[in-house]
């Protein structure tokens, strides 16, 4: 079983879908994260969430919502999407704290199309 | 701000050839992390340094923390044909700031 596992890994959704992806990870870490990678552009970091509360949030839409009911779990809920919001979307997890704290671990993502 | 400049942005090597990429801020940065993507996966972590000048490898990589904190490099010797990816910078300080990647590609 992988450290980080997210599903699904295929995702195409309309305009006016409600859709959830989820992440779970088994590597007992305290701090979770959500990042967009769309085609040739960097790694953007959505949301963070240490010891299961949102620290960050980089100025991102409200038509994503995160949630994270415990530290093993991770949820980006999907609302009224643009067809620019088109990308694979990739769980991390991390300890979160001490000499290794920033060691961050990734899913295998979600490849998500808004058509 | 604390974007990462990563160069070169694609690499088209000779297999057994040696490979350098580099990675540079304006910003200073506590870790600097190397991960590798293959296509349809996410980032596997690579390498992590911790401190201004570490010099370290993980078999046929090595990587280094510069001593400004403002830049980092990747090296791979004897490159074999799955070395093929893409390999991504990060800085980390509050939070972890990702370079564009550098695609290499190996030829038999």
């Amino acid at each position: 079983e992988t450290g980080v596992t997210q599903t699904p890994r295929h995702l195409v959704m309309g305009m006016t879908n409600k859709k959830s992806l989820k992440c779970e990870q088994h590597l007992g870490h305290n701090a979770m994260y959500w990042y967009k990678q769309s085609a040739k552009k960097p790694l953007e970091l959505m949301f963070v969430y240490n010891f299961k509360e949102q620290t960050e949030n980089n100025s991102v839409p409200s038509r994503f919502s995160p949630e994270c009911p415990n530290s093993s779990h991770l949820f980006l809920h999907l609302h009224t999407l643009q067809p620019e919001d088109s990308a694979l979307y990739l769980c991390a997890s991390s300890q979160g704290e001490g000499p290794w704290g920033t060691e961050a671990f990734f899913g295998q993502g979600t490849r998500l199309t808004v058509v | 701000g604390q974007q990462l400049n990563q160069s070169p942005q694609s690499m088209f090597i000779q297999e057994g050839e040696d490979v350098s990429m580099n990675c540079t801020s304006s910003s200073i940065f506590n870790t600097w992390l190397w991960y590798k993507q293959d296509p349809g996966e996410g980032p596997v972590l690579l390498i992590a340094l911790y401190k201004a000048g570490e010099l370290t490898s993980n078999g046929r990589l090595t990587a280094q923390f510069g001593i400004t904190r403002k830049d980092s490099f990747l090296n791979i010797s004897a490159s074999i044909p799955s070395d093929v990816g893409i390999y991504f910078c990060a800085g980390h300080n509050n939070d972890m700031r990702f370079g564009a990647g550098t695609r290499l590609t190996v030829k038999p």
